[in-house]
C-alpha cells in the first residue's frame, strides 16, 4: 500500500514537501516514482528515484524546482517541490512498479492546488 | 522527448463487443536488454490508475483474460474482447524504454 500526505493550497512561489508512506512490499529494494495529474487532464510522470537514492531523474517541467528522495529505514518517498507554479495544480500519485516492471503499486494521491 | 500517440481517443462501445486501441511511438520501445517497455493502464472514474498490461503483452495478476496486448517496436494494441460494464475508464499507454517515461494522451471508453 502506498499513502500520501502533505497535499493541500499553496500560494505560486511557496513549497511545499509530499510524504509517501509505503508498505506491505519490498519498499528498499523498489524504485520509486512521481506521477502527477492535472485537473481533467491525462498522466505525466515527474520524477524517479533508485532504491539507494543515489540516482533521480526529473521531467523537464521540474528540474531544478522538485527533489525527490527516500528513508528506506521508514519506508518513505518524498517530493520537495519549491516555487511552486499555477500549472503545478494537480494530483499527485507516488507509484512503485516493482523489480524490472513485474509489479504495480500506487497511492490514491495527494492533490495539490497553487493558487493565490 | 518520446511522443506516444493513442487512437482513438474516445471510444463508445457496445456492452459485449470488442474494443480495442491503438498507440504508437516516435521511437522503438526496444531496451538495450532486449524487452520492450510498452505497458497499459486504466483510470476508472475517480480512482488511481492501475496497470492491465507490461511489457506488451504480460497480463497483471487480477487482471481478466479478456484483456490482451500486442505489438513490437513502434506499434501496440490493446484489446478487450467483450466489453464489461466496470470497463468504462481511460486507458493509456505508457513508454518505460527512454527517460523521461512519458503516457499516452488517454483513450476515453464508455459504454454505447
Amino acid at each position: 500500500e502506498l499513502v500520501e500526505s502533505g497535499g493541500g493550497l499553496f500560494q505560486p512561489g511557496g513549497s511545499l514537501k509530499l510524504s509517501c508512506a509505503a508498505s506491505g512490499f519490498p519498499f528498499s529494494i523498489y524504485w520509486m516514482h512521481w506521477v502527477r495529474q492535472a485537473p481533467g487532464k491525462g498522466l505525466v510522470w515527474v520524477s524517479r528515484i533508485n532504491t539507494d537514492g543515489g540516482f533521480t531523474g526529473y521531467a523537464d517541467s521540474v528540474k531544478g524546482r522538485f527533489t525527490i528522495s527516500r528513508d528506506n529505514a521508514k519506508n518513505m518517498l518524498y517530493l520537495q517541490m519549491n516555487n511552486l507554479r499555477a500549472e503545478d495544480t494537480a494530483v499527485y500519485y507516488c507509484a512503485s512498479f516493482g523489480i524490472d516492471w513485474n509489479g504495480d503499486y500506487w497511492g490514491q494521491g495527494a492533490l495539490v492546488t497553487v493558487s493565490s | 522527448d518520446v511522443v506516444m500517440t493513442q487512437s482513438p481517443l474516445s471510444l463508445p462501445v457496445t456492452l459485449g463487443q470488442p474494443a480495442s486501441i491503438s498507440c504508437r511511438s516516435s521511437q522503438s520501445l526496444v531496451y538495450s536488454d532486449g524487452s520492450t517497455l510498452l505497458h497499459w493502464f486504466q483510470q476508472r472514474p475517480g480512482q488511481s490508475p492501475r496497470r492491465l498490461i507490461y511489457k506488451v503483452s504480460d497480463r497483471d495478476s487480477g487482471v481478466p483474460d479478456r484483456f490482451s496486448g500486442s505489438g513490437s517496436g513502434t506499434d501496440f494494441t490493446l484489446k478487450i474482447s467483450r466489453v464489461e460494464a466496470e470497463d468504462v475508464g481511460i486507458y493509456y499507454c505508457l513508454q518505460g524504454t527512454h527517460w523521461p517515461y512519458t503516457f499516452g494522451q488517454g483513450t476515453k471508453l464508455e459504454i454505447k
